[in-house]
């Protein structure tokens, strides 16, 4: 069963700021956040993760709603170089030994940006 | 160093033909993984090596077997496979306590079986 749903595709604008959704309405207490992205013909890359509470990195923020039921992946000014797929992984961090602990990836959002 | 090495990077094997998939992370991980994707699909997790012990097999066939020599290295070996096995096979590395750090790809091996 799927944990997380994205919208399939997603278009942007270069140096535009671009809002990836995920919802993850049967999220458990201890479940962690993670997005990775792949972009063509290169294996996936990490991008950032939270639990709680919204997280900054150098690549993007991560916005996780109160009831966190969902979040919101942030590319603050995307480039063409970020066009990928970007997938939206829960990790139980109570099951780091079995299957649920690891990145299971599920369909992600294509991201196309425009010049 | 951050860099997962797979070799090689292209692969094309008889159904009858034995082969095996290379991997190698000198980052100090103690966590490595074997995915399988397939065109325009998300990566499927095959098999994780923990502290060089099998600690999961995603119901893999046997035709696929999993070796770790050592902390750094990650082998798939590969005999009777299907045309249906050819897909981007992926390799990537964690530190133990990788629920809260980053796990590092490779970029893949692409096997072709004919």
């Amino acid at each position: 069963d799927a944990k997380t749903t994205q919208p399939n595709s997603m278009e942007s604008n270069e140096e535009e700021p671009v809002h990836l959704p995920c919802n993850h309405s049967t999220i458990s207490g201890t479940d962690y956040i993670h997005w990775y992205r792949q972009l063509p013909s290169q294996g996936p890359e990490y991008v950032i993760h939270g639990l709680t509470s919204n997280v900054n990195n150098r690549m993007a923020s991560l916005a996780i709603a109160e009831d966190r039921k969902s979040s919101t992946l942030i590319l603050h000014r995307a480039t063409l170089r970020d066009a990928a797929v970007y997938y939206c992984i829960l990790r139980d961090v109570l099951n780091y030994g079995g299957s649920q602990g690891n990145l299971i990836f599920g369909k992600g959002t294509k991201l196309s940006v425009k010049p | 160093d951050t860099e997962v090495t797979q070799t090689p990077k292209h692969l094309v094997m008889g159904m009858t033909n034995k082969k095996s998939l290379k991997c190698e992370q000198h980052m100090g991980h103690r966590a490595m993984y074997w995915y399988k994707q397939k065109a325009k699909k998300p990566p499927e997790l095959m098999f994780v090596y923990s502290y060089e012990k099998l600690s999961i097999n995603e119901s893999v066939p046997s035709r696929f077997s999993p070796e770790c020599p050592n902390s750094s290295l990650l082998n798939l070996h590969l005999h009777a496979l299907q045309p249906e096995d050819s897909a981007l096979y992926l390799c990537a590395s964690s530190r133990e306590d990788s629920l809260f750090t980053e796990a590092f790809f490779g970029q893949g091996t692409r096997l072709t079986v004919v």
